[in-house]
């Protein structure tokens, strides 16, 4: 049982390219969510879905697109990336509302030069 | 809306030290509270969890008890391990028919040496 993969799992991007990061989910789950992790910032949310289809904004998502064509999988693009887009991403999928637990994959780490 | 605030790190301990990692919560009504652990190069994972006020979530020697009088879920182990160096994440999930955005803490990191 893979749980959360998210590939690639380290990326260095020069200011302006683009890139996507997979995020995939074999445990049938409806919502699945984008966080970034940077020093003292704890993991704030970029985006997220509660099923296939249907995407929305988290806290901070500017610069950031999503889809959602597959239940299975949560793509997330950066279309011109930015020095400040240097950080670990986590993908993390749910069964239901967020009071069920969370299952995280194990991080992207991108930076940006 | 809903806030954590948690004990800020780093903690340091040697091992077999007693740990507790404070946690404190503003929430509408008495939700379920969570404690994640984020081990080195992974991601965050379900440490434990209660569902109802008075209730003790424990895993692997780790304990929280929902304490609605104080809005707390403190994290305590007995006994600290080396592989327990970790960071700790106290969580909340949001108010009913709200969004879908869980409210974490910053994180305490915890480094156990030998």
């Amino acid at each position: 049982n893979a749980g959360v993969t998210q590939t690639p799992k380290f990326r260095v991007l020069k200011t302006g390219q683009s890139m996507t990061l997979l995020c995939a989910q074999d445990m049938n789950h409806e919502y699945m969510y984008w966080y970034r992790q940077d020093p003292g910032m704890g993991l704030r949310l970029i985006h997220y879905s509660v099923g296939e289809g249907t995407t929305a904004k988290g806290e901070v998502p500017d610069g950031y697109n999503v889809s959602r064509l597959k239940k299975q999988n949560f793509l997330l693009g950066l279309e011109s990336a930015a020095p400040s887009q240097t950080s670990v991403y986590f993908c993390a999928s749910s069964y239901g509302v967020p009071k069920m637990p969370l299952h995280f994959g194990n991080g992207t780490r991108l930076t940006v030069t | 809306g809903n806030s954590v605030t948690q004990m800020e790190g780093p903690v340091t301990l040697s091992e077999e030290a007693f740990l507790t990692i404070n946690c404190t919560y503003t929430a509408t009504g008495y939700p379920s509270l969570f404690w994640y652990v984020q081990y080195p190069g992974e991601g965050l994972q379900l440490l434990l969890k209660a569902t109802k006020a008075d209730d003790k979530g424990s895993n692997k020697g780790f304990e929280a008890t929902y304490r609605k009088e104080t809005t707390s879920f403190h994290l305590e182990k007995g006994s600290v391990q080396v592989s327990d160096s970790a960071v700790y994440f106290c969580a909340l999930p949001p108010p009913r028919g709200s969004n879908y955005k869980l409210t974490f803490g910053k994180g305490t990191l915890l480094t156990v040496n030998p």
